[in-house]
């Protein structure tokens, strides 16, 4: 059973802080990794991907990614109550391609 | 920008009842899925639908479970007999390739409550 594990929190971070959500994932050959946000009541939100190990930037948002460890994450910086939603985790195979398998969720709450 | 839009928002059906839950995909998107979330759970693959046949299907999408793409535009999840546990969002997803770093986007959602 592949699984993709995440904290589902909430994690609460005051404004202007930096947010750090974690995942793990159990199938080796996964290798394409994303982040969404999911607002209640509302569909996911792509934030962004990465499939290389390392970091990726994209503005406020850095993706973590180190395979050998089977771990991702996401660092949201100078964090707004605007970013207080569920981030969801998602991992894929490209000859797969469409079928995500989604964590749990990790419901982060900024404080203003 | 160019969005997936479903129809309908919301939907309450007897148990038992057939649903068809439409989707528009964005519009040179090749593939095609559909996800469920139960209220509270995980988001869940379904299936996903490419060159008018089924990719691949989760153990979910029984039976039960059909989709078709009866003309050039729509994307349709017909459930035959509804029962309680289908009570669900159903989001319609598509993107351009299956290529690595294949980004997928995802559709409003139907709401579906079986009663």
């Amino acid at each position: 059973q592949k699984e993709v594990e995440q904290n589902s929190g909430p994690l609460s971070v005051p404004e202007g802080a930096i947010a750090s959500l974690n995942c793990t994932y159990s199938d080796r050959g996964s290798q394409s990794f994303f982040w969404y946000r999911q607002y209640s009541g509302k569909s996911p939100e792509l934030i962004m991907f990465i499939y290389s190990n390392g970091d990726k930037e994209d503005g406020r948002f850095t993706a973590q990614l180190n395979k050998a460890s089977q771990y991702v994450s996401l660092l949201i910086r100078d964090s707004q109550p605007s970013d207080s939603a569920t981030y969801l985790c998602a991992v894929g195979h490209y000859n797969q391609g469409g079928k995500l398998i989604f964590g749990q969720g990790t419901e982060l709450s900024v404080k203003p | 920008e160019p969005e997936v839009t479903q129809t309908p928002s919301h939907q309450v059906t007897q148990m038992g009842q057939e649903v068809i839950l439409r989707c528009v995909p964005i519009s040179n998107h090749l593939y095609f899925y559909w996800y469920r979330q139960i209220l509270g759970q995980k988001v869940e693959f379904l299936v996903s639908f490419y060159n008018n046949e089924i990719s691949e299907k989760s153990e979910i999408f029984d039976d039960q479970f059909s989709v078709e793409r009866p003309d050039g535009s729509n994307f349709t999840l017909k459930i035959r007999s509804t029962k309680l546990e289908d009570s669900a969002m159903y989001f319609c997803a598509s993107s351009p390739t299956r290529d690595i770093g294949n980004t997928i986007y995802f559709g409003e959602g139907s709401w579906l409550t079986v009663v």
